[in-house]
């Protein structure tokens, strides 16, 4: 099966620019991650969705980021406007329905994402 | 709050030694605890589930409750187990917390 697509895999911006991320998840993953992984440090959630709804968004700075999965699929993820302190890269995950418990993501490769 | 924290950003070892990737938690209840990989140029992927208690490509972690420890461990090092590794704890709806991550690097 096919994995995690993310695109694009490398942007880089000028601050106070704007930024979006694509993902789409494996087939059938009702569940949908974006991470933040800034250099030497392990990822941290951003959001979670469940279909197209938000379980978890206590750690996304509402004030310039936001994300959406509409109809359930597909999500973006937006950065606007970008500080130096956003450059990192921007991983997406998904997770089947059979997993329940199992703790198992599929990541995808992730965008790396450079703001001078 | 929920925390892993893995003490050792870096650890490096000589083929065919034992190798040990320390990782401790903090959770209040039973926690469900998972080690993760990244290998060079390829993406972050499941290694291993405490409660599965199985062995991955020679690894075994065992969760000690009283330590509050989820310890990697695998008796002769290869040097194919070079990579970023990630511990990290499940909490709440499926969130997946993890720490800081360890290079492991094998030394031929």
């Amino acid at each position: 099966e096919a994995g995690v697509a993310q695109s694009p895999r490398y942007k880089i911006i000028e601050k106070r620019q704007s930024v979006a991320f694509w993902c789409n998840p494996i087939s059938g993953h009702a569940t949908l991650y974006w991470y933040q992984q800034i250099l030497g440090q392990g990822p941290k959630l951003l959001i979670q969705f469940q279909n197209n709804g938000v379980v978890d968004d206590s750690q996304l700075p509402k004030d310039r980021f936001s994300a959406e999965r509409l109809k359930g699929v597909d999500s973006t993820l937006k950065i606007q406007p970008a500080k130096l302190e956003d450059s990192a890269v921007y991983l997406c995950a998904s997770r089947s329905p059979r997993a329940s418990n199992t703790g198992e993501l599929f990541f995808g490769e992730g965008s790396r994402l450079t703001v001078l | 709050a929920q925390r892993v924290t893995q003490p050792e950003k870096l650890l490096s070892v000589f083929k065919g030694a034992p190798v040990e990737l320390k990782c401790n938690y903090s959770y209040s209840g039973s926690p469900e605890l998972f080690w993760y990989v990244q290998y060079s140029r390829q993406r972050l992927q499941l290694l291993l589930r405490h409660i599965s208690r199985e062995s991955i490509k020679g690894f075994t972690a065992d969760l000690n409750k009283g330590e509050t420890s989820f310890h990697l461990k695998k008796p002769f090092a290869q040097e194919e187990d070079s990579a970023m590794y990630y511990c990290a704890l499940i909490q709440g709806a499926q969130k997946l917390v993890f720490g800081q991550g360890t290079r492991l690097t094998i030394n031929p």
